[in-house]
């Protein structure tokens, strides 16, 4: 089946790492999206991306970094972690043409 | 006043009941969107609609473009039903903006 993967699914790291999430489909995807996830909270956008060679910064891009190596991997990068970058992060595709999103099963990241 | 209201922010019911999950939101939009989440995170889309009304097995969803408003219905629930259920909205851009989510607990 076509998917969403992401690595790792957990980690635990220290304030001042750094840090990346990965994340790959095999859906054919252009458009590939990071958002976190805090309790109580709805998802917030990261950074997306509508192409290879179009990235944008989403609502809470401060601290992090993406790059978007190939139509089928976006990586997020926190260059020095902090603790309230503790959260789940999921990755998310969707077609060019479409409204839906096809998440991955998320990472959760804890920062001591 | 966030752009995506959800209600109730907790529910807990009895298996069999009927189930109303209600998601109003302040901006136009392109389609409104249906998630569910489980226990260990991941999120699958249940429903993407921009008008009208759309059933899968014992879950109906609805929309009133006129008022914002959608409604996430579930018929006899069942305990695996448990989740978060998030109302989420995209506009012109394609991109989402979510609720915060209902946590749906049903008890055996």
């Amino acid at each position: 089946d076509a998917d969403v993967t992401q690595t790792p699914r957990n980690r635990i790291t220290k304030t001042g790492k750094r840090i990346m999430l990965e994340c790959s489909q095999t859906k054919g995807h252009d458009r590939m999206y990071w958002y976190r996830q805090d309790p109580g909270l709805g998802l917030q956008l990261i950074y997306y991306s509508f192409d290879v060679k179009d990235i944008n910064k989403g609502e809470i891009s401060d601290g992090y970094s993406v790059s978007r190596q190939a139509q089928a991997k976006f990586s997020l990068s926190l260059e020095s972690a902090i603790p309230n970058q503790t959260a789940l992060y999921f990755c998310a595709t969707s077609r060019t043409s479409g409204n839906e999103q096809f998440f991955g099963p998320g990472t959760r990241l804890t920062v001591l | 006043k966030n752009e995506v209201e959800q209600s109730p922010q907790n529910l807990t019911a009895q298996e069999g009941e009927f189930i109303t999950i209600n998601c109003s939101y302040s901006v136009g939009i392109s389609a409104l969107h249906w998630l569910q989440q489980h226990p260990g995170g991941g999120i699958v889309s249940l429903f993407m609609l921009s008008s009208g009304k759309k059933k899968h097995g014992r879950l109906i969803a609805t929309i009133n473009i006129q008022e914002k408003h959608s409604s996430l219905h579930i018929t006899a629930s069942h305990p695996r039903d448990s989740a978060v259920y998030i109302c989420a909205v995209s506009g012109s851009a394609r991109q989402l903006t979510f609720g915060s989510g209902t946590q749906l607990t049903v008890l055996p």
